[in-house]
């Protein structure tokens, strides 16, 4: 079975462009959560989809940051315009709902550098 | 707001030997769950082994055990034998025990980087 996969690995752009992260939860993970690693610090949660629904965006940092996951099934973080602070590792991971102890399972993340 | 911290950037364990990673975390919640995740180089970040706060008994999976101090809210991770392969970060992370939607996100400490020499 697939695990979480993450595209791309690594992306470089210059402060001002967008760049559009994706995740493709494991088949039957109807949870997506997205996280940040910024260099050096803890990893922090972004966001979490149940399904397409956004269950709860609070640790999304500001308005530049676009999550979507129509249908259910991959979900897109948007970062327009990138701006240096948004440096980092992106994570998304994927669980299923209705079971308390679950285990979340991760993607290798992107690394994204903003020059 | 739950806070994860662990203290220590880095460590340095001989290969056989065992080492222990610290973790606290604060919390006014008495149900929750904690975790040890490991992500090597490049790659997916996996769960070693995880706590339910109201089970008394430590979790272990082979060489892998923690030392859970409720009270004191310490979580520590101890790694017997250690191999080659156990070189990675880790992370400690907790997850609320409330059975509702926004409570099912991880907070994770600032992780560990584990080098295990020859």
């Amino acid at each position: 079975e697939a695990g979480v996969t993450q595209f791309p690995s690594h992306s470089v752009i210059e402060k001002g462009q967008t760049v559009t992260l994706r995740c493709d939860p494991i088949s039957g993970h109807d949870n997506l959560y997205w996280y940040r690693r910024v260099m050096g610090k803890e990893i922090k949660f972004l966001l979490h989809f149940v399904k397409e629904s956004k269950q709860d965006e609070s640790g999304m940092p500001n308005n530049r940051f676009l999550a979507e996951r129509t249908g259910g099934t991959y979900s897109t973080l948007k970062v327009q315009p990138a701006e240096l602070e948004d440096s980092g590792v992106y994570f998304c991971a994927s669980s299923q709902v209705g079971v308390m102890n679950t285990e979340a399972f991760f993607g290798q993340g992107t690394r994204l550098t903003v020059v | 707001a739950q806070t994860v911290t662990q203290s220590q950037p880095e460590m340095s364990v001989q290969e056989a030997e065992t080492v222990t990673l610290s973790c606290t975390y604060d919390t006014s919640e008495s149900d929750y769950y904690l975790f040890w995740y490991k992500q090597p180089p490049s790659r997916q970040m996996i769960l070693v082994i995880r706590q339910e706060a109201y089970k008394q008994q430590n979790a272990t999976e082979n060489r892998f055990s923690v030392n859970f101090q409720k009270a004191a809210k310490s979580f520590s991770l101890k790694i017997s034998d250690s191999q080659l392969g156990d070189a990675a970060m880790y992370f400690c992370a907790y997850r609320s025990g409330l059975r509702t939607g926004t409570a099912s996100k991880l907070t994770f400490g600032t992780g560990t980087r584990l080098q295990v020499t020859l």
